[in-house]
């Protein structure tokens, strides 16, 4: 079976801390994305890798930087921890095939900043 | 670029009835289209989807969706609900030699005994 590993599942940071979200997918999958998860607004979309060292913004890429070292990890950085970031994290690996296409998502990082 | 609405953030319905949660997507190119459930305390997971073929596709569960590009709609139902299927419903869209991947705002589907 499919595995997106995502290394916390809770996480409490302070304001203007340096926070890490490492996300890891077991299928050689090369498109990786980072989404925030917020109530009434569904999943937006942060970055976005289509490869190794290859990344793209997504709609709210501000605040936020990624880091793709290698073909199974994509992490997503917070440089400065906002209070405004408080959200749930999910990371997504997508297969694409002929004629097929399907996102495996992570089970999330809840994140918590004081 | 492509855009993603639901209309209904939530949507209460009695055990055995029938629903239907709205989604309508803008795209000026053919895309992909996907409903994925998130079970309360759950991650995500691919419900159904349309790739090509058949406008009417289903799940295992007795969902089904039909794509209808004239309304560019991906309306998803099902014909009696029960209480497990509470849960919030995201649509989705992704464009054929396009990267991304959009999410519409969910919708809240609340089953009641």
């Amino acid at each position: 079976d499919v595995k997106v590993t995502q290394s916390s599942r809770y996480l409490v940071k302070r304001t203007g801390e340096k926070v890490f979200l490492e996300c890891v997918q077991d299928m050689d999958h090369e498109n990786m994305f980072w989404y925030r998860q917020d109530p009434g607004l569904g999943l937006r979309l942060i970055y976005f890798s289509y490869d190794v060292k290859m990344k793209e913004k997504g709609d709210i890429p501000e605040g936020y930087s990624v880091s793709r070292e290698k073909k199974e990890r994509f992490s997503l950085i917070l440089e400065s921890a906002s209070t405004n970031q408080t959200s749930m994290y999910l990371c997504a690996s997508r297969y694409r095939g002929a004629a097929n296409e399907k996102l495996f998502f992570g089970s999330g990082t809840q994140l918590s900043v004081l | 670029a492509q855009s993603v609405t639901q209309l209904d953030s939530q949507v209460p319905v009695f055990e055995e009835a029938p629903v239907e949660l709205r989604c309508n997507y803008s795209s000026s190119v053919s895309v992909y289209l996907f409903w994925y459930v998130q079970y309360p305390n759950q991650g995500l997971q691919l419900l159904l989807k349309y790739l090509s073929g058949s406008t009417l596709v289903e799940s295992i569960n007795g969902f089904e969706a039909e794509f209808n590009k004239s309304q560019t709609s991906f309306h998803l139902r099902k014909p009696s609900v029960h209480i497990s299927d509470t849960a919030e419903y995201f649509c989705a869209v992704s464009a054929y030699n396009f990267n991304k991947f959009y999410f519409g705002s969910g919708t809240k589907l609340n089953v009641k005994p």
